[in-house]
């Protein structure tokens, strides 16, 4: 049971265009989530959060977003750069769970094009 | 340089041949955990610890043992591996209950004949 879905395996957008990259969930309780960033041959790196008490998140050229009525969220990359071409794996965890337990999405491989 | 080490990096055994991944990490982090990688299924994790000899199991246990007898360090330990274990592995660590972002080390790609 996959309870953080991340539904497209691909995406490819122009450079200097707008990414968007989406994920859902199904576990209510979750109420951290985080997007990790992936490049071929390395670990992944922590690119971005949001708390379930906000709707918004804003760091530089990354914005996350959440709608929990809708179990949601998004990152958006403005402007898209070539170095943004990566796995990019969205992440959540209850705070009962003492977010020591992230469930991870599948991932979505983001291309950018020059 | 902050940073979670993986040791080895790629490795082929045979079914049944216990084996080691090693990690360490160097920046106090009380929490490590193990994930493992696998195609259409993102990152799994294995096992976690929250301090030195408190570990405690992930989604995915099962054929896996883990120790933290030192703060930095979080072996990963297969003791009769199998095939169905063949996959990418990572460790990472975090503070402040993992709330903050885990740093990951760059995996152990490992093949179980």
């Amino acid at each position: 049971d996959q309870q953080v879905k991340q539904n497209s395996p691909s995406l490819s957008v122009q450079e200097g265009r707008i990414s968007i990259l989406n994920c859902d969930y199904t576990n209510s309780m979750f109420d951290y989530f985080l997007w990790y960033k992936k490049y071929p041959a390395e670990g992944p790196t922590f690119l971005i959060s949001i708390s379930s008490i906000k709707d918004k998140n804003e760091d530089g050229r990354f914005t996350v977003f959440l709608n929990k009525s809708a179990k949601h969220l998004s990152l958006h990359i403005v402007p898209s750069q070539p170095g943004d071409s990566a796995v990019y794996f969205c992440a959540a965890s209850e705070t009962n769970f003492g977010n020591e337990k992230l469930t991870f999405g599948t991932g979505t491989r983001l291309t950018i094009i020059p | 340089e902050a940073q979670v080490t993986q040791n080895p990096r790629y490795l082929i055994t045979v079914t049944g041949k216990k084996l080691t991944v090693t990690c360490s990490q160097n920046m106090n982090h009380e929490y490590m955990s193990w994930y493992r990688q696998d195609p259409g299924l993102g990152l799994r994790q294995i096992y976690y610890s929250m301090n030195v000899e408190v570990t405690d199991k992930g989604d995915v246990p099962e054929g896996y043992k883990v120790s933290r007898k030192e703060k930095r360090n979080f072996p990963l330990i297969l003791e009769s591996p199998s095939p169905n274990q063949t996959s990418l592995y990572f460790c990472a660590s975090s503070n402040d209950r993992g709330r903050n972002e885990q740093f990951f080390g760059p995996g152990t790609r490992l093949t179980v004949l």
